[in-house]
């Protein structure tokens, strides 16, 4: 699976967007693009993943580059409780297992 | 949705004690399930794949002797730390994917382990 580099730590005022980038430049055709986030003393929870078209859901939005080799989670309003770290994975869609970076440590901030 | 369950959510043992955590996938079969191994403020490190009816795949550096997986039945997995010691205090996770969907692996809420 391809790897990723995630920024160590990122702030975000509440209330306000939060942009959380990922490179994955040696991403292949078949991989996918998922993000998950842990908050302290849980297990992860995931978010979205997508494939080289933007999704959205209730939760965030991805966009995904046009040469796939980088994205971007964004949170539309940050609360508080989005405070966590954040992971971005890229793996192939037929499996389970997920290798996990550092990921981001996004503070939301009052 | 689909959920994944693990027990206990909190264990402290005694130093060469045998320690049984269970990962159970509520509403949905898993024929493969994952356990990883978290320290403080670490990132989470895959131990071992448990496969259903077969022996589970460790990771490179996971003894298999002391870290034994049972994957019991379709919804089912335990992680029994054997002759457990202090260094392996740390927060043991597991997590199941859907084998009908293409979407994501679905985690516990995770067992914090203290060896005293």
């Amino acid at each position: 699976d391809a790897k990723t580099t995630q920024p160590t730590s990122m702030d975000c005022a509440e209330g306000r967007a939060a942009n959380l980038p990922c490179n994955h430049s040696t991403i292949s055709g078949n991989e996918y693009v998922y993000w998950y986030r842990q908050i302290h003393s849980q297990g992860p929870q995931y978010i979205i993943h997508g494939l080289k078209n933007n999704e959205t859901n209730e939760m965030a939005s991805l966009i995904i580059t046009e040469d796939r080799k980088s994205s971007t989670l964004i949170l539309p309003h940050a609360t508080l409780r989005d405070t966590a770290v954040y992971y971005c994975i890229v793996k192939k869609s037929n499996t389970g297992k997920l290798i996990f970076g550092q990921g981001t440590t996004l503070q939301v901030k009052p | 949705g689909a959920v994944v369950s693990q027990h206990p959510s909190r264990v402290i043992c005694k130093s060469g004690t045998s320690v049984k955590i269970e990962c159970r996938s509520l509403d949905f079969q898993a024929t493969t399930m994952f356990w990883y191994r978290q320290f403080p403020k670490q990132s989470l490190m895959l131990m071992a794949t448990s496969n259903e009816g077969s022996k589970a795949t460790y990771e490179q550096g996971v003894e298999k002797d002391k870290f034994l997986i049972n994957h019991a039945s379709l919804t089912l997995s335990t992680l029994t730390v054997t002759s457990a010691h202090p260094e392996d205090s740390s927060f043991y996770i597991c997590s199941a994917p859907r084998q009908d969907q293409n979407t994501e692996a679905f985690f516990g809420q995770g067992t914090r382990l203290t060896v005293v």
